[in-house]
């Protein structure tokens, strides 16, 4: 079953904005993480944000996460064309070493 | 770097026949996981693994199987594979970690691409 389910599906932006991506969840959490997805390839982990954390940066990457509102967002400041990619949510649902990935927002960003 | 590796990127197979998907990780991982991934459902766990010769089903395992002979290997198995199962399939490892002080990060691999016909 999906806990996360992100928003929006897809985004298309101009090189050099802002792109913000959304992730809500359903139960609680230990940790919350993001992945990014090139086009036909695997998965590459972006960042981890834990429960009792309210905010986190890695370089241009700004995430938040609402513990109350069970959600989250990802941040990319000053985009660039090599960030069009799927990013994907994903949640350990207290479970520890599995995770529940949502559907993924597919991110254009155009030169 | 860890690395993970899965046997083929691409794989055309006729319906009923028996598939042999491997991964394999060098990280000494004990956590191997197989997932397929659609348009618009995003990745969904097949089975998972915490040691050698143990398995959980995930969320979908109907259809498949799994086999872990070597902690460094993972194999997913199409006992008689059908068109419905035409996806892209992505083999992860990682440590195993629970709690909030958990970090349980998963390496993935490049995926396999199958197609059923």
């Amino acid at each position: 079953s999906q806990q996360g389910e992100e928003d929006p599906q897809a985004l298309s932006i101009q090189e050099g904005e802002n792109a913000t991506m959304n992730c809500s969840y359903k139960t609680s959490i230990n940790n919350l993480q993001w992945y990014r997805q090139n086009s036909g390839r695997g998965l590459v982990h972006l960042i981890l944000i834990r429960s009792n954390e309210r905010e986190k940066h890695s370089g241009r990457l700004r995430v938040t996460l609402d513990t109350s509102k069970k959600s989250s967002s990802l941040l990319i400041t000053a985009s660039r064309a090599a960030d069009t990619a799927s990013y994907f949510c994903a949640t350990d649902g207290g479970y520890g070493n599995k995770l529940v990935f949502g559907a993924g927002t597919i991110l254009r960003v155009k030169s | 770097d860890v690395k993970v590796t899965q046997s083929s990127r691409y794989l055309v197979k006729r319906t009923g026949e028996k598939v042999f998907l491997e991964c394999v990780q060098d990280m000494d991982h004990e956590n191997m996981f197989w997932y397929r991934q659609d348009p618009g459902l995003g990745l969904r766990l097949i089975y998972f693994s915490y040691d050698v010769k143990m398995k959980e089903k995930g969320d979908i395992p109907e259809g498949y199987s799994v086999s872990r002979e070597k902690k460094e290997r993972f194999s997913l198995i199409l006992e008689s594979a059908s068109t419905n199962q035409t996806s892209m399939y992505l083999c992860a490892s990682n440590y195993p970690g629970t709690g909030r002080s958990s970090y349980n990060e998963q390496f993935f691999g490049p995926g396999t691409r199958l197609t059923v016909l």
